[in-house]
């Protein structure tokens, strides 16, 4: 099976600030991974598939890259409706793999 | 609009089974894989088992073989999943995801349907 280690598990953060998150995974995933975004009490909702590509009406201030093992997820200009956990999905082999998430908090 | 309603989850004793549906709208439901993903109590999310298309073909995750066993029924745009022989660890809220086309990611998700294994 494909280890996704996702880190920072918690992340701090002011509104207006860029942070980013980052998965590795333990083989190459040839690019094929998700980005989620939870909260509490509700489904994930996708954001990015193929490292980078955003889903339609997610906005801009979302980005994902990456390559080979290592991937990043990042938002700028952090809002508060951005609050919420946030999941990596590695979708290149099954078993299916999440990352342990990311739980993003106001500073 | 894609929706996807998960309805039957509940409290159910160790060793007991469980079967619980998703109802999916929206979409032309025989065209896609489908899926179940949980996530226990203040955990992270888990793959436990897709289905394709036709359900011809199905996979799970090692912890469930032989226990779980998904279905889906095309004429009533209906995913299901048989829980037998639970154990406290199965405890979890449990989302229908559906996969994408091409590429097999989980596009969509249901609202969820809680599953408690307890005595």
């Amino acid at each position: 099976d494909i280890q996704m280690t996702q880190s920072p598990p918690s992340l701090s953060a002011s509104l207006g600030d860029k942070v980013t998150i980052t998965c590795q995974a333990s083989q190459n995933i040839n690019k094929y991974i998700a980005w989620y975004q939870q909260k509490p009490g509700k489904a994930p909702g996708l954001l990015i598939h193929y490292t980078s590509t955003l889903v339609s009406g997610i906005p801009s201030r979302f980005s994902g890259s990456g390559s080979g093992r290592d991937y990043s997820f990042s938002i700028s200009n952090v809002e508060s409706e951005d609050i919420a956990s946030y999941y990596c999905l590695q979708y290149d082999n099954s078993p299916w793999t999440f990352g342990g998430g990311t739980k993003l908090e106001l500073k | 609009e894609v929706q996807l309603v998960e309805s039957g989850g509940g409290l159910v004793q160790p060793g007991r089974s469980l079967k619980f549906s998703c109802a999916a709208s929206g979409f032309t439901f025989s065209d896609y894989a489908m899926a179940w993903v949980r996530q226990a109590p203040k955990k992270g999310l888990e793959w436990v088992a897709t289905i394709i298309y036709d359900g011809s073909s199905t996979y799970y995750r090692d912890s469930v073989k032989g226990r779980f066993t998904i279905s889906r029924d095309n004429a009533k745009s209906t995913l299901y999943l048989q829980m037998d022989s639970l154990r406290s660890e199965d405890t979890a809220t449990y989302y229908c995801a559906r996969q994408s086309y091409v590429d097999w990611y989980f596009d969509f998700w249901g609202p969820g349907t809680m599953v408690t294994v307890s005595s």
